[in-house]
């Protein structure tokens, strides 16, 4: 089992929509969560991240963990065209990061 | 220029071969990483390196190698390439919860 599982979609959303992503982890010691995004041929790049449980707002993405249930989450508002690309939540204890495969987004217009 | 370089950023090689790809970085972080990505598998840790005097395995360093020539450099080695380590490779580097990564390398083992 992965420390950091995600489904890996494809999910394909139309312009304007709310975007849900989601991510569950085993590892009780994790204590920052983040989102990076990767563009095609791109490396990943860090999106946001959360401390512990809680939610964090960024524009018009919202990350949130729920610890108790190990999950986590983020929310994208008002999608748009270049919102499309890979999303991978990650979890770090120590020095070690662990990411989930990641999810494939494409926004329509 | 990038913050984290990775060269060549494209590789065929043929089965058998010794191949290295090289990383350098500007961010001036002490902990640099190797990666490998593969489609349904994620980001896989190779090696990592804390120092320059400091090097540990990952998930997944069978078959790999790592140098860690200064502070900005880490180099990845493939002594003997072989198919299934057809991939994308990237290196980063970290200063506290944030991984910079560069913008990869593909190679592919023929």
């Amino acid at each position: 089992q992965k420390e950091v599982e995600q489904d890996p979609g494809p999910l394909s959303v139309p312009e304007g929509a709310i975007v849900s992503l989601n991510c569950t982890y085993s590892n009780s010691a994790f204590q920052y969560f983040m989102w990076y995004r990767q563009y095609s041929r791109k490396g990943p790049e860090l999106l946001m991240y959360t401390y512990s449980s809680g939610n964090k707002e960024d524009g018009r993405f919202t990350a949130q963990v729920d610890k108790s249930s190990k999950y986590i989450s983020l929310f994208i508002r008002d999608s748009q065209p270049s919102d499309s690309a890979t999303y991978l939540c990650a979890a770090q204890t120590g020095n070690q990061f662990y990411f989930g495969t990641g999810t494939s987004l494409t926004v329509i217009p | 220029d990038a913050d984290v370089t990775q060269t060549p950023r494209n590789r065929i090689t043929k089965t058998g071969k010794r191949i290295m790809l090289e990383c350098s970085q500007t961010k001036g972080h002490d902990r640099m990483y190797w990666y490998r990505q593969d489609p349904g598998l994620g980001l896989r840790l190779i090696y990592y390196s804390f120092d320059v005097k400091d090097i540990n395995k990952g998930e997944i360093s069978d078959g790999y190698s790592v140098s860690r020539q200064a502070q900005a450099k880490f180099s990845l080695s493939l002594e003997s390439a072989i198919p299934n380590q057809t991939a994308l490779y990237f290196c980063a580097t970290s200063f506290g919860t944030e991984a910079f990564f560069g913008q990869g390398t593909r190679l592919t083992v023929v």
